[in-house]
């Protein structure tokens, strides 16, 4: 696609659900990623996914945050069992990836996720 | 490790002022640097960024940025402020962790354009 797409856009959910956060990266970017925005707080590097390569999870904060990225394209954040804590914005960035990370992302507009 | 710190979490300047937004790093190996915007309710934008090469790198909406190597900064700047640069903006760097890359983010700088 022209960009990349996040759904939904937002999200309102009861503590103690799963929730499932969906990234449609550029066609032919090889590289996505997850961040995190909290309310006055910078970007959150959450997960790092480059091609075939195993991804970079250091970033997730519990082991309640998975992701997975099928067939190199679309990607998922599942956060399951969400607490208060999880409230945030989650956006997903796509890249060509080499030249050393400087070929720059591109960001979704972001899911507003809400834990009621 | 590389960080970033970007000075001043909230600027307001006047319409038709000089924005000068702070953005100092910290890396271990030549960095990448950029800066990104965010609109309410949008997604991040990039503005610009330094790879190699030329040390004053200019980008969209006007704005520009210097790589100083000596001072470790990377300030955002544009010589008159309009109502529209209103937004927030993040400087990043990239970091290579263990063959990977990802950008490390400052905690952005608010900026308010004053009619």
């Amino acid at each position: 696609g022209a960009g990349v797409s996040q759904s939904p856009s937002n999200k309102v959910t009861e503590k103690g659900k799963d929730v499932e956060l969906r990234c449609d990266p550029i066609s032919g970017h090889t590289a996505l990623y997850w961040y995190r925005q909290s309310l006055g707080q910078g970007l959150e590097f959450l997960i790092y996914f480059q091609g075939n390569s195993a991804p970079d999870k250091s970033g997730l904060p519990s082991d309640r945050f998975s992701a997975e990225r099928t067939g190199g394209s679309v990607s998922t954040l599942t956060i399951q069992r969400t607490q208060q804590e999880d409230s945030a914005v989650y956006l997903c960035a796509s890249s060509f990836g080499g030249l050393q990370g400087g070929n720059g992302y591109t960001f979704g507009s972001g899911t507003r996720l809400t834990v009621v | 490790a590389q960080s970033v710190t970007q000075l001043g979490s909230h600027v307001s300047v006047s319409e038709g002022a000089l924005v000068l937004l702070r953005c100092n790093y910290s890396s271990s190996v030549p960095p990448y640097l950029f800066w990104y915007v965010q609109y309410p309710n949008q997604g991040l934008q990039l503005l610009l960024k330094y790879t190699t090469g030329a040390t004053l790198v200019k980008g969209i909406n006007g704005f520009e940025a210097e790589f100083k190597k000596s001072e470790t900064s990377f300030h955002l700047t544009k010589p008159s402020a309009h109502m529209s640069d209103a937004a927030e903006y993040f400087c990043a760097v990239s970091a290579a962790t263990s063959g990977t890359y990802k950008y490390i983010f400052g905690t952005g700088t608010r900026l308010k354009v004053l009619a």
